[in-house]
C-alpha cells in the first residue's frame, strides 16, 4: 500500500495522559499536514510542513499540541494533559507540488475519557 | 482569510437522477478549490480539483463541477446518481495571493451527506 498510514487507528486515553500519533506520508511526498475532524464538521486545519520545517499552525494548536517531522519523513503529533475537548479524529495528509492535491490517510480516532 | 459554506446539510435523490451538492468559497486573493468524499468509517478520497483553465473540470466517479467566478461557487455535479455515490462530501479551498505564494492549508466546509434513494 502506497497511501498515507496513520497509528494507531483508534486510542483511548483518560484525561490528563500524553498521548502520540505517528504518520506516514506518501514516499514522494514532501509537504504533510496535520487536521483535526469533530463528529458533523469538516476537517479543521492544524500544521503543515515542508520536509523537515513546521511552515505553518493553526492558533487551534495550543501549547498542548507539538508535532515533528524530523527527517523530512514520518511525522508526530504528540498531545500532553489530554482534555475530554481534544476527542477528535486526527488526520494527516501529504502532497507534493503547488496545485497538487492533498491525500489523507484513515485517520487516528482519540477518545480522552 | 479563506472560507466555504455548504448550505445543505444533506441532499437526497433517486438513482439514475442528477445530482448537485452546492458549495460557495471566500477568499483574499484566487482559489484552489477541491472535492472530496468521505464514506463511512474511511479517510477521505480525491475527487477533482479546479486550479485554472476551464471552469468545467472532470474527476472520479463521473463527477464534475462548474468553477463560477462571479458567484464565487463549486458546485460537484454527477449526470446520473448511483446508490454507491451516497456518502458525505467535502468542498475545500486554498487561498492564493496575485504572487504566487499563498497557505498551503486546505479549509473544508461543513460537508453535505448525499443519499442516493433506489
Amino acid at each position: 500500500d502506497t497511501g498515507v498510514s496513520q497509528d494507531p487507528r483508534h486510542k483511548i486515553t483518560k484525561r490528563g495522559q500524553n498521548v502520540t500519533f505517528r504518520c506516514d506520508p506518501i514516499s514522494e511526498h514532501n509537504r504533510l499536514y496535520w487536521y483535526r475532524q469533530t463528529l458533523g464538521q469538516g476537517p479543521e486545519f492544524l500544521t503543515y510542513f515542508q520536509n523537515e520545517a513546521q511552515l505553518e499552525k493553526s492558533r487551534l494548536l495550543s501549547d498542548r499540541f507539538s508535532a515533528e517531522r524530523p527527517k523530512g519523513s514520518f511525522s508526530t503529533l504528540e498531545i500532553q494533559r489530554t482534555e475530554q475537548g481534544d476527542s477528535a479524529m486526527y488526520l494527516c495528509a501529504s502532497s507534493q507540488g503547488r496545485g497538487n492535491e492533498q491525500f489523507f490517510g484513515p485517520g487516528t480516532r482519540l477518545t480522552v475519557l | 482569510a479563506q472560507s466555504v459554506a455548504q448550505p445543505e446539510d444533506q441532499v437526497n435523490v433517486a438513482e439514475g437522477n442528477p445530482l448537485t451538492v452546492k458549495c460557495t468559497y471566500s477568499v483574499s486573493g484566487n482559489p484552489y478549490l477541491f472535492w472530496y468524499v468521505q464514506y463511512p468509517n474511511r479517510g477521505l478520497q480525491f475527487l477533482l480539483k479546479y486550479i485554472t483553465g476551464d471552469n468545467l473540470v472532470k474527476g472520479s466517479y463521473g463527477f464534475e463541477a462548474e468553477f463560477n467566478k462571479s458567484q464565487t461557487s463549486f458546485h460537484l455535479k454527477k449526470p446520473s446518481a448511483l446508490v454507491s455515490d451516497s456518502a458525505l462530501y467535502f468542498c475545500a479551498v486554498r487561498d492564493i495571493w496575485d504572487s504566487g505564494a499563498g497557505s498551503y492549508q486546505l479549509t473544508f466546509g461543513k460537508g453535505t451527506k448525499l443519499s442516493v434513494i433506489p
